[in-house]
């Protein structure tokens, strides 16, 4: 089984702060991680994306991948009100392109 | 970007009836196309993988004879739930793979209330 594990939270940060989420995956076959931000009631929309160990910058976000550990993070800077979503992170074999959503991570980001 | 659009974007109909949910690649061309569910505050389960020209391939639990999928283009896929049940009330989203690998831009979602 398959399994995409993140903190549910509710994460909160002061506006300005830097946001950190975390997520795990128990399939070692996984070879593309994902980060997606899901307003309320609305769909995922794609944050990022990172295949390779290290570090992908892309304007306020950071994600972060360690194959060895299993462990993918997305770094939110200076994080704004407009930031307070539930964020999903999702990993893909590669083979088959299907996703394995985490539940997500409740993000709120105080004015 | 690439854009993913869905239609209806909501829908309320009777126990029994069928409901038919399209979804569209509206500036690239998809060659696959993916249908997920979501119950309030869970996360996204993926129903079923629709490639142009061929038959879907439908994740494990999901019944194949009451969620139809058609994947008739490039830009079109189309979900049919038959006989729809209140338990089949839920939100349906769409995404479609890039020529990216692995990028996946889902469409808005389509809230299904079965009464």
């Amino acid at each position: 089984q398959k399994e995409v594990e993140q903190n549910s939270g509710p994460l909160s940060v002061p506006e300005g702060a830097i946001a950190s989420l975390n997520c795990t995956y128990s399939d070692r076959g996984s070879q593309s991680f994902f980060w997606y931000r899901q307003y309320s009631g609305k769909s995922p929309e794609l944050i990022m994306f990172i295949y390779s160990n290290g570090d992908k910058e892309d304007g306020r976000f950071t994600a972060q991948l360690n194959k060895a550990s299993q462990y993918v993070s997305l770094l939110i800077r200076d994080s704004q009100p407009s930031d307070s979503a539930t964020y999903l992170c999702a990993a893909s074999e590669g083979s088959n392109y299907k996703l394995t959503f985490g539940k997500g991570t409740l993000l709120t980001v105080n004015p | 970007g690439a854009v993913v659009s869905q239609h209806p974007s909501w829908v309320i109909c009777k126990s029994g009836t069928s409901v038919k949910i399209e979804c569209r690649s509206l500036d690239f061309q998809a060659t696959t196309m993916f249908w997920y569910r979501q119950f309030p505050k869970q996360s996204l389960m993926l129903m079923a993988t629709s490639n142009e020209g061929s038959k879907a391939t439908y994740e494990q639990g999901v019944e194949k004879d009451k969620f139809l999928i058609n994947h008739a283009s490039l830009t079109l896929s189309t979900l049919t739930v038959t006989s729809a049940h209140p338990e089949d009330s839920s939100f349906y989203i769409c995404s479609a793979r890039t020529g990216t690998p692995n990028e996946q831009f889902f469409g808005p979602g389509t809230r299904l209330t079965v009464l």
